[in-house]
């Protein structure tokens, strides 16, 4: 059982747009604005995607952006393309007694 | 260019003790607070733990599910963090990645918020 809760999978057309949701406490993605979302493509490593919240670190495309609403993050994909097919986890701070807590994980396809 | 490499995964009985590596390039390794994560096989992202920059102490932060049994630590000199893990269990088997950890901007330094560089990780299999 994760700490944030993610859909399992999410799906779209090539050129549509998703939001994947995380949805944490009031102790977590709720007190920090520490959100941060990575994507993981079959057998490689996590890439950072956004931190911060919304910020994108350099040399990621600006069709990924990132938002927070109380206790409920969400990663936005526009113009989907096809390398954007893979899993997606949001990661929050919690405070110095637990630290970092992830999703569960999303996996996106691209149809 | 950043590179992370990790090493010295492998199998393991329960109970018995094993010890990783990552070795780092491309950036001043300490000046940096470094993490360790892991995937156990089909599931997702965990947090282990990490060691903060000898400016900030240099001491350690553990999840509670490896709290006691892993240590980590740092050799600045060969830019190498190490997870020490004893009295291993079935469920540490997983895939081990260490990170980066970056820093929030305008806080001082001692407050971390992402994780901005992976290494390909090392898998390690706790099995009798």
């Amino acid at each position: 059982q994760s700490a944030l809760t993610q859909p399992a999978s999410v799906s779209g057309s090539p050129g549509q747009s998703i939001t994947i949701s995380c949805t944490g406490t009031s102790s977590d993605v709720g007190s920090y604005n520490l959100v941060s979302w990575y994507q993981q493509h079959p057998g490689k490593a996590p890439k950072l995607m956004i931190y911060e919240v919304s910020k994108r670190p350099s040399g990621v495309s600006n069709r990924f952006s990132g938002s927070k609403s109380g206790n409920t993050a969400s990663l936005t994909i526009s113009g989907l393309q096809a390398e954007d097919e893979a899993d997606y986890y949001c990661c929050s701070y919690a405070g110095s007694s637990i630290n970092w807590v992830f999703g569960g994980g999303t996996k996106l396809t691209v149809l | 260019e950043v590179q992370l490499v990790e090493s010295g995964g492998g199998l393991v009985k329960p109970g018995r003790s094993l010890r990783l590596s990552c070795t780092a390039s491309g950036f001043t390794f300490g000046d940096y607070a470094m993490s360790w994560f892991r995937q156990a096989p089909g599931k997702g992202l965990e947090w282990v733990g990490f060691i903060r920059s000898k400016a900030y102490g240099g001491t350690t932060e553990y999840a509670a599910s490896v709290k006691g049994r892993f240590t980590i630590s740092r050799d600045d000199s060969k830019s190498i963090a190490y997870l020490q893990m004893n009295s291993l269990k079935t469920e540490d088997t997983a895939v081990y990645y260490c990170t980066r950890v970056g820093i929030k901007a305008g806080c001082g330094g001692d407050c971390y918020s992402y994780f901005d560089y992976w290494g390909q990780g090392t898998l390690v299999t706790v099995s009798s």
